[in-house]
């Protein structure tokens, strides 16, 4: 299966900046998908990112909060904008494993927001 | 829309004893059965799965049967170890996007 880096692994930011989130895959991976994390709870889908064409959105999430790139089959990024500590969560990348229908995660960025 | 509905913890076990982690699931179509495991400080790893009614699925002494009549995918292991405490996940995926929809997750402790 497809190995993920994801960096940073962890971080601590102020209020209002913003952090992107890189994802890197070791392969060529048609499906990727963002998750987030919340403290205690389970994952939820933030978005797909697409290549060459904008991500699709979860309901509750949008663009400007959460920009999303992907401009080869390898890499994508998400970005936390304007970060409250509401945003403080793992965020994980995810890619689909073509045929198995299964999806491999990164180890996560956990994103603390003070 | 799907939705996974997982036994709540935090669960508690002393080593070698019997493991059961309940998961029901509603979802249209038939869709594909998950179990991930989030060890300490890592990312998900996938723990075993099933693609079909009756399938079962196995790995490191886990297993899981994907039950249609019940809408279940129970995990098992009949002797636990201190090394399986992490937090475990059912999930499924249906229709052709491969997203997954998760359950709230069950945290187990082993204790020696």
């Amino acid at each position: 299966s497809a190995v993920i880096s994801q960096k940073p692994s962890r971080d601590i930011c102020q209020r209002g900046t913003s952090l992107t989130i890189q994802c890197q895959v070791d392969s060529q991976v048609t499906m990727m998908f963002w998750y987030r994390q919340q403290p205690g709870q389970s994952l939820t889908l933030i978005a797909t990112a697409n290549q060459g064409s904008e991500a699709t959105y979860e309901s509750g999430f949008v663009i400007d909060k959460f920009p999303i790139s992907r401009p080869n089959l390898t890499f994508s990024t998400l970005t936390v904008s304007n970060m409250s500590p509401e945003d403080s969560s793992i965020y994980l990348c995810s890619v689909g494993d073509s045929g198995a229908n299964v999806l491999t995660f990164g180890a996560g960025s956990r994103l603390t927001v003070l | 829309g799907d939705s996974v509905t997982q036994m709540e913890g935090p669960v508690t076990l002393s080593e070698e004893a019997f493991l059961t982690i309940n998961c029901t699931y509603t979802a249209t179509g038939y869709p594909s059965l998950f179990w991930y495991v989030q060890y300490p400080g890592e990312g998900l790893q996938l723990l075993l799965k099933a693609t079909k009614a009756d399938d079962k699925g196995s790995n490191k002494g886990f297993e899981a049967t994907y039950r249609k009549e019940t809408t279940s995918f129970h995990l098992e292991k009949g002797s636990v170890q201190v090394s399986d405490s992490a937090v475990y996940f059912c999930a499924l995926s249906s229709g052709s996007a491969r997203q997954l929809t998760f359950g709230s997750g069950t945290q187990l402790t082993v204790l020696p």
